[in-house]
């Protein structure tokens, strides 16, 4: 079956660190693949697509992520963070034709330490 | 540019009664989507409108879900006789007949 698993439910950090989040999918081809953020209170907001070619990609807001395939991973990346970084943040992969609906994975609760 | 809205942005209702949640995707978005986003369940899919085709209802948990989207733009999601596990944050995201899905707000149901 389809499927995003994020390992990580909660990740603390301090201010300035880095910061990756993992993201792990089963699918049965290379889908598109994508990194939301959601702030309390507030809708999705893309961070960031992948869909072919360079397998990194640069987001909004200074995060990157790695597609590898042999891993099916699609971990975001951010080399420092920042108190305004907290929230949640969700993997979504979708097929590249067809309805495109979303599986998300559960999320990733990020907490920034002053 | 306008982005995706969503009314209300609470609604608190009593078990048994009907809801409607409206969506307002961005102008000239084919594709609209509504999810549901439960409390320790995640993200999930309920329904999917592509233009004038049939709707992907295959997500829909029970016939007490239903949704239209009028004249290929504002969709309602209607819940009948809600239940207390119908509590959650709707999400609705509109696309332009692509991939890439934008999200608006959500709609917090609560069902006392």
């Amino acid at each position: 079956a389809q499927s995003v698993t994020q390992p990580d439910i909660h990740i603390t950090v301090s201010e300035g660190a880095s910061l990756e989040l993992r993201c792990n999918y089963s699918y049965g081809a290379t889908p598109y693949l994508f990194w939301y953020v959601q702030s309390p209170g507030q809708g999705l907001q893309l961070l960031l697509k992948y869909f072919s070619g360079d397998t990194l990609v640069q987001g909004i807001k200074g995060f990157e992520a790695e597609f590898k395939r042999s891993q099916s991973s699609f971990n975001l990346r951010k080399p420092s963070v920042h108190w305004s970084d907290a929230a949640e943040y969700f993997c979504a992969v979708a097929p590249t034709s067809g309805t495109y609906k979303y599986i998300f994975g559960t999320g990733t609760r990020l907490k920034v330490l002053a | 540019g306008a982005g995706v809205s969503q009314s209300p942005s609470n609604k608190v209702t009593e078990k048994g009664k009907d809801v409607e949640l409206r969506c307002d995707p961005i102008s000239g978005h084919t594709a609209l989507y509504w999810y549901r986003q439960s409390l320790g369940q995640g993200l999930e899919f309920l329904i999917y409108f592509q233009g004038n085709s049939a709707p992907d209802k295959s997500g829909l948990p029970s016939d007490r879900f239903s949704a239209e989207r009028t004249g290929g733009s504002v969709s309602t999601l209607t819940i009948q006789r809600t239940q207390q596990e119908d509590s959650a944050v709707y999400l609705c995201a509109s696309s332009p007949s692509s991939d890439t899905q934008y999200f608006g707000p959500g709609t917090r149901l609560t069902v006392l």
